[in-house]
């Protein structure tokens, strides 16, 4: 079955560019049902949607990241990635990658989440 | 786009239903036609639970259900079980394209 896999540092420094990949497994990226998306957690806190893409390219953002965000997608390397500059200790978090239906515009499979720590 | 308003907390005993509520603005919640719901365990991603509103994916236990009333959406969840001790978000896509989340709400099983 599908599986999504988050990779990148744990650790960045604080005004450096946070890096992430997700990887897919078990189905394409390239499929037309379906966009990508980034979700990110900061510790004991709640769910904060970053943005996502489809696999032309098109993207949508959180307002209040749109300024530091981008989203780009790998068809052949079947992988999405996320880039997040001028990070601060508020960017701690841990960082999921996650699965959205097109019709439905829900997150139906997620990824294992991977802590993002900001720190020098 | 602001979050939706959920309780910060619920309990319930064991066999006993809870609901949890979210509210937001007609325009975060489209309409009130996207929103989903979701579990998290402890150290553990998130789970789809309920989507559009009343609907459950494959493999989610029947004791699980969603509703709408005015502005309001609802989870509940009958039969308490303490495995169903978790954390619960709502989620709507909004009519900007954009998604927006809930608080989340501690489910305390008694």
């Amino acid at each position: 079955q599908v599986q999504l896999q988050e990779s990148g540092p744990g650790l960045v420094k604080p005004s450096q560019t946070l890096s992430l990949t997700c990887s897919v497994s078990g189905g394409s990226i390239s499929s037309n049902d379906y966009y990508w998306g980034w979700i990110r957690q900061h510790p004991g806190k709640g769910l904060e949607w970053i943005g996502y893409i489809y696999y032309s390219g098109s993207t949508y953002y959180n307002p209040s990241l749109k300024s530091r965000v981008i989203i780009s997608v790998d068809t052949s390397k079947n992988q999405f990635s996320l880039k997040l500059s001028s990070v601060t200790a508020a960017d701690t978090a841990v960082y999921y990658c996650a699965r959205v239906t097109v019709i439905h515009w829900y997150f139906d499979l997620w990824g294992r989440g991977t802590l993002v720590t900001v720190s020098s | 786009q602001s979050a939706l308003t959920q309780p910060a907390s619920v309990s319930g005993s064991p066999g006993q239903s809870i609901t949890i509520s979210c509210t937001g603005s007609s325009s975060d919640m489209s309409g009130y036609n996207y929103v989903s719901w979701y579990q998290q365990h402890p150290g553990k991603a998130p789970k789809l639970m309920i989507y559009d509103v009343i609907n459950r994916p494959s493999g989610v236990s029947n004791r699980f259900s969603g509703s709408k009333s005015g502005n309001t959406v609802s989870l509940t969840i009958s039969g308490l079980q303490a495995e169903d001790e978790a954390d619960y978000y709502c989620s709507s896509y909004t009519s900007s394209s954009t998604w927006v989340f809930g608080g989340g709400t501690k489910l305390t099983v008694l």
